[in-house]
Order: structure tokens, then sequence, then C-alpha cells
């Protein structure tokens, strides 16, 4: 079945200090893609990244870095130097090749990132 | 940039009303999605469209719920009578294509408060 788990539910940090935000996910199919989103505190779900099964490769964008690792099933996310802007809710989240009509999102319960002055 | 627009940005009714929540998707996509959060919790797919009609649906997409795209523009989500579990953020999303990995571009949501 599939499935995200996002274990750490608040993360409380000081600026500038590095965090990083855990994802594991369970999948049925050898192709998915995996995201993560930020969602402010004003709501709305803001795309961050987008990584397909096949490529392995840990990506780096600006404060940003993402390492996925299919042997342990897991896609973090790195925040370097986080700052107060940081503060937001994170979802990990699944898309999975099963043949379906959608492209539907599977979410994590996501992860409070709160980051202090 | 284009957007994904919903509105209204909040909307609050009466157990047992009817809503609509209304989404205009970005003109060239063709797929479109309704996903809901209710408050603190993880945000769960309802229902996707495409070509006029329902792809698929989620558990909690029950008779009480449809969608409909009623011009060229805008896509709705209609909730019957709504009860007081009803109330969430309900995002609307679309995309240029179903295929794997495309994303999906998310509205900025309708918090829907049923008292």
């Amino acid at each position: 079945a599939q499935k995200v788990t996002q274990a750490q539910t608040e993360i409380s940090v000081v600026e500038k200090e590095d965090v990083t935000l855990d994802c594991v996910y369970e999948t049925r199919d050898t192709t998915y893609y995996l995201f993560w989103y930020k969602q402010p505190p004003s709501g709305e779900l803001v795309f961050l990244i987008r990584r397909n099964s096949f490529d392995e490769q840990n990506e780096i964008s600006g404060r940003y870095s993402w390492n996925f690792q299919k042997s342990t099933s897991s896609f973090n996310f790195t925040i370097t130097a986080s700052q107060v802007v940081d503060s937001a809710v994170y979802f990990c989240a699944l898309s999975e090749d099963y043949g379906g009509a959608t492209n539907k999102l599977i979410f994590g319960t996501g992860t409070l990132l709160a980051v202090q002055p | 940039e284009p957007e994904v627009t919903q509105t209204p940005s909040h909307q609050v009714t009466q157990m047992g009303q009817e809503v609509i929540l209304r989404c205009v998707p970005i003109s060239n996509h063709l797929y479109f999605y309704w996903y809901r959060q209710i408050l603190g919790q993880k945000v769960e797919f309802l229902v996707s469209f495409y070509n006029n009609e329902i792809s698929e649906k989620s558990e909690i997409f029950d008779d009480q719920f449809s969608v409909e795209r009623p011009d060229g523009s805008n896509f709705t989500l209609k909730i019957r009578s709504t009860k007081l579990e009803d109330s969430a953020m309900y995002f609307c999303a679309s995309s240029a294509q179903t295929r794997i990995g495309t994303e999906a571009f998310f509205g900025q949501g309708t918090r829907l408060t049923v008292v």
C-alpha cells in the first residue's frame, strides 16, 4: 500500500541552524515521484521539488537540499542556515504509476518547522 | 505567471446547507483535482476530473459531493448537505497532463467552516 510518513510533527530551531525534515515512503511501484510542498501560515501549498524514482542524485537549490535514498525509502529535506521565513508546515508527497487514470498525490502528515529569531 | 484561483477564500455555512466551492484552473490545463485538509491534518485527495467526467475519487468523496465544469473556465465542488466534519481547507489543483510526476498547481484554498 502507498503511504508517506513524516515522523517529526514539530521542529523548532534558532535562525541560522541547519534542519533536516524526514520523509519515509511506501509504494508497490517501481516508478513513482516524490514531492515536497511548503505551506506557510497563509495556507497555500507551494511546490518545492519533484524527484523520480530512477534518479537518486541529491539535489541542491540555494539553501535547500534533498537526499533521496531508495535503499531506505527516504526522501529527506535539509534547510541550511534556516531563516524565520522558512517557518511553515512542510509536506512530503508521493505519486505512483499504478496505471490509474490520474496523477493524485498522497501526502504525509506534515512537519511544522518553527524558526526562532 | 498563470495560477489557479479559488473563490471564496473563506465560507461559513450552516449545517445541512449546500455549498459550492469555485476554482478557475490554469487555462491550458486539462486535469483537475480537489483535495481537502482538515485543520492541522494532512492534505487528502478527494477527486480528479478529466474530459467532463470523474477519473478517480477517494472514499471521502461520497454521494454528498459532486464536481462539475459548468463552462470552459470554472471547476466546482458542491457539497449537498454540509456536516460539521466537512469543515476544512479545500484545495483545487490542475495539471497539464496526468503523466506521473507532472506538477499539479494548487490554488490558495477555500476555508470552509460549517456551524
